[in-house]
């Protein structure tokens, strides 16, 4: 059981460049959520999705857009990136009932 | 707004002893589950242990437990007999709605 996959697992951006990261679940779970980790920081929610077609806003979500085709898929883009997009993401998955959140093994992204 | 509020940045304990990390939130929902979450260095999400609000009964696995006051909307985390592989940042979480939320972190340091 593969879980949560993130990819790439590390990439570097020139400024203004776009680029997404990608993020797959095989475990049919229909909350998925994509989060950044700035250095010696929590994580803060980016966007979710509550099943495919359905996404909303977290508390960071200037910068990006995602999509939710499908229940397996949540591709987060990045537009016009920005030095203050350099960060750690995170993609995760929840069990129905929120029982327990399954993350994928990050993304480490520099913009320069 | 922050709903899931750690106020200790870093703390410290001695190897073989016990250590208690707080954390607050907030939520307007009755039932819902909280976590703590553990990050060591190589930034892999871990989960700790898991509190279902309407038991009254505080989670225990092995040497960590929590101590759940739902009134008082505060949810410690304590690691007694503590061993140096416990060192790490360790985050609460939880669901307000379909939202999941992490706290800031508090990075433990176990000294041999």
């Amino acid at each position: 059981n593969a879980g949560v996959t993130q990819t790439p697992k590390f990439r570097i951006l020139k400024i203004g460049q776009s680029m997404t990261l990608q993020c797959t679940q095989d475990m049919n779970h229909n909350y998925m959520y994509w989060y950044r980790q700035d250095p010696g920081m929590g994580l803060k929610l980016i966007y979710y999705s509550v099943g495919a077609g359905i996404t909303d806003k977290g508390e960071v979500p200037n910068g990006y857009n995602v999509s939710r085709s499908t229940t397996e898929d949540f591709p987060l883009r990045l537009e016009l990136a920005a030095p203050s997009q350099t960060s750690v993401y995170f993609c995760a998955s929840i069990r129905p009932g929120n029982t327990e959140a399954f993350f994928g093994q990050g993304t480490r992204l520099t913009v320069v | 707004a922050q709903t899931v509020t750690q106020s200790q940045p870093e703390m410290s304990v001695q190897e073989a002893e016990t250590v208690t990390l707080s954390c607050t939130y907030d939520t307007s929902e009755s039932d819902y589950y909280l976590f703590w979450y553990k990050q060591p260095p190589s930034r892999q999400m871990i989960l700790v242990i898991r509190q279902e609000a309407y038991k009254q009964q505080n989670a225990t696995e092995n040497r960590f437990s929590v101590n759940f006051q739902k009134a008082a909307k505060s949810f410690s985390l304590k690691i007694s007999d503590s061993q140096l592989g416990d060192a790490a940042m360790y985050f609460c979480a939880g669901p307000l709605f379909n939202k999941f939320y992490f706290g800031s972190g508090t990075k433990l340091n176990v000294k041999p």
